[in-house]
């Protein structure tokens, strides 16, 4: 199957902005969505394990959800930082272990 | 501090061999699953490869099922991926990333810095 993210998204700061990131077959909640930021020439981090989880150190700001109805995971950053631009990528599984990634939003602070 | 450094990317020619490392520090590396991710320059991420704690159990992407080989050293601390006919298309980032499988699932939570393969005639 695929996940499908939007190619790119724009806000101005201090706004909020959403993510999607939709599963093409099976259901959403087969398997857990994590979620990865990567800012330009660096490494991805982790932002949102297990759907809506937050790791140590990642801000309030930044949440994740499940919508069964559109079969799609969202992240969604708040509050909006100039240093939130980057690129985002949602993350999931089949057949247990194989790991598939979106292709990735590049989110721009206007 | 918990770490990983990759080494071993160049250049080399269509059909070549490569062995990537991943050197481990700041964890217990045998108690994680390995994963190999590698990025296009400018495109997404694409999931190559994992390996379970003790070497045992490994799985492919279909694009370099036969060609790649991931392995480790738990006496060392280091992951391997050994990358052979390689193909113009396999030119891009390699990154290892550990996965912390247990009662949760933390997703891939610790990235190398990455190492860059390029694959030219």
């Amino acid at each position: 199957y695929m996940l499908t993210q939007p190619h790119s998204v724009s806000e101005t700061p201090g706004k909020t902005v959403t993510i999607s990131c939709t599963r093409s077959s099976g259901s959403i909640d087969d398997n857990f969505v994590h979620w990865y930021q990567q800012r330009p020439g660096s490494s991805p981090t982790i932002v949102i394990f297990e759907d809506r989880q937050r790791p140590s150190g990642v801000p309030d700001r930044f949440s994740g959800s499940i919508d069964r109805s559109s079969n799609s995971a969202s992240l969604t950053i708040s509050g909006l930082k100039a240093e939130d631009g980057a690129d985002y990528y949602c993350q999931s599984y089949y057949s247990s272990n194989v790991v598939i990634f979106g292709g990735g939003t590049k989110l721009t602070v206007l | 501090e918990v770490q990983l450094v990759e080494s071993g990317g160049g250049l080399v020619r269509p059909g070549g061999s490569l062995r990537l490392s991943c050197a481990a520090s700041g964890f217990t590396f045998g108690d994680y699953w390995m994963h190999w991710v590698r990025q296009i320059a400018g495109k997404g991420l694409l999931w190559v490869a994992r390996i379970n704690r003790d070497g045992t159990g490994t799985s492919y992407a279909d694009s370099v099922r036969g060609r790649f080989t991931i392995s480790r050293d738990n006496a060392k601390n280091i992951l391997y991926l050994q990358l052979s006919s390689l193909r113009d298309e396999d030119t891009a980032v390699y990154y290892c990333a550990r996965w912390p499988v247990g009662t949760k699932d933390y997703g891939l939570d610790v990235w190398g810095q990455g190492t860059t393969v390029s694959v030219s005639s």
